[in-house]
């Protein structure tokens, strides 16, 4: 498969814990990106980190990036019951800048209150 | 942020009949966009990207004359089921990039379509 792996395919925790989802992929990538989909719905733009970058944060959230190894994490500090949804991995191939996304298979993530 | 919106968001059609989804970008020209279907519980898989003014690409194993892509404008993507079937029912969603060299998709809520 061209996608890429994430895992776990699902976690579950309680409010106020933790939450990693990690992704791995195969192929040299532009950057990686994540997103969450609420279900049913669209998806929403996490954050992005380039090739060449090793960790990024946005509030809660913490994405690094190993591109030796070919994976990247996604840290959810202090989750809430709010962060229940599906979080997605995606990467950009290629040398252009928005060129066409690969997703990974997606956590699906569930915070209980 | 960017806005992409999606019509319709929901579609029940008969087998055998043609439903046209519509994509576009609302406060941004979309130089491509991207058209995704998602099965239940399962990630988004490419179909095709479309470039306004050329034909679209689609990926290995989509039909391009089951499903018909045309990127008429800056603004609008519209993907066509043709003689639709069950299994054609999903989640199809769009995605759209602006020419300003930014990176990112910005995604439409997509459309549910069945098909009975």
């Amino acid at each position: 498969s061209q996608q890429g792996e994430e895992d776990p395919q699902a976690l579950s925790i309680q409010e106020g814990e933790n939450a990693t989802m990690n992704c791995s992929y195969k192929t040299s990538i532009n950057n990686l990106q994540w997103y969450r989909q609420n279900s049913g719905r669209g998806l929403v733009h996490l954050i992005l980190i380039r090739s060449n970058e090793r960790e990024k944060h946005s509030g809660r959230l913490r994405v690094t990036l190993d591109t030796s190894k070919k994976s990247s994490s996604l840290l959810i500090t202090a989750s809430r019951a709010a962060d229940t949804a599906s979080y997605f991995c995606a990467r950009l191939e290629g040398r252009t800048s928005y060129g066409k996304l690969t997703f990974g298979q997606g956590t699906i993530l569930t915070v209980h209150p | 942020g960017a806005v992409v919106s999606q019509h319709p968001s929901r579609v029940i059609c008969k087998s055998g009949t043609s439903v046209k989804i519509e994509c576009r970008s609302l406060d941004f020209q979309a130089t491509t966009m991207f058209w995704y279907r998602q099965f239940p519980k399962k990630s988004l898989m490419l179909m095709a990207t479309s470039n306004e003014g050329s034909k679209a690409t689609y990926e290995q194993g989509v039909e391009k004359d089951k499903f018909l892509i045309n990127h008429a404008s800056l603004t609008l993507s519209t993907l066509t089921v043709t003689s639709a079937h069950p299994e054609d029912s999903s989640f199809y969603i769009c995605s759209a990039v602006g020419g300003t060299g930014s990176y990112e998709q910005y995604f439409g809520p997509g459309t549910r379509l069945t098909v009975t």
